[in-house]
């Protein structure tokens, strides 16, 4: 079975440009959640799906967005990109959300944000 | 929101030795996961802790949930190189519309 898959590997923007980001969930799996990690820091949190309704939202400005499709596929959209946008942009699937005992996380490989 | 600290930031360790690194947090977490990641990749989830002072293995690896809820510990017997990452404490918040990530500890073991 394949695992998250995330679409672009890399991008590179340059500042106040829009950009998707795409994540595949694994089969079966109805929650989405992205991460933002700067290089030498653990990833923050920036929201989680589960069944199309955002359910969490981390300390990030609004000009961070997302959704969920019905085959539980998600984008990541971020306007007015700034340098400090730079960052590996994480996916994670699981079965449900974090309030539940199997809302084990399961990482995509991430998609590398460079903004110039 | 919410900061979990780890301790210590980096280690370099002889093949062998084992590992103790350990995570704080400023509030009561109600669960405490332990994730590795490898560069290129996202991160994997090594143990999961869901009561105070609940002890629990993975093979090499030890994790302990604190009895203040406010911190966890993750030991590793007998290093290899494999080993080598950054390791993360995790948690969801208790409203469980949030999650947090650990500062990390990076890894390195020397043949």
């Amino acid at each position: 079975d394949a695992g998250v898959t995330q679409s672009p590997t890399h991008l590179i923007k340059t500042r106040g440009q829009h950009v998707t980001l795409r994540c595949s969930p694994i089969s079966g799996h109805k929650s989405v959640s992205w991460y933002q990690q700067v290089l030498g820091q653990g990833p923050q949190f920036i929201f989680q799906y589960y069944e199309k309704e955002e359910r969490g939202r981390g300390n990030f400005p609004d000009r961070f967005s997302a959704r969920q499709f019905p085959n539980y596929s998600s984008e990541l959209n971020v306007n007015a990109l700034l340098l400090g946008d730079s960052a590996l942009y994480l996916c994670a699937s699981s079965l449900k959300v974090f309030r539940t005992r199997d809302y084990e996380q399961f990482f995509g490989p991430g998609t590398r944000l460079t903004v110039l | 929101g919410q900061q979990l600290n780890q301790s210590p930031q980096s280690m370099f360790i002889q093949e062998g030795e084992d590992v103790s690194m350990n995570c704080t947090s400023s509030s009561i977490f109600n669960t405490w996961l332990w994730y590795k990641q490898e560069p290129g990749e996202g991160p994997v989830l090594l143990i999961a802790l869901y009561k105070a002072g609940e002890l629990t293995s993975n093979g090499r690896l030890t994790a302990q949930f604190g009895i203040t809820r406010k911190d966890s510990f993750l030991n590793i017997s007998a290093s290899i190189p494999s080993d080598v990452g950054i390791y993360f404490c995790a948690g969801p918040s208790n409203t469980g519309n949030q999650f947090y990530f650990g500062t990390g500890t990076s890894l390195t073991v020397i043949p």
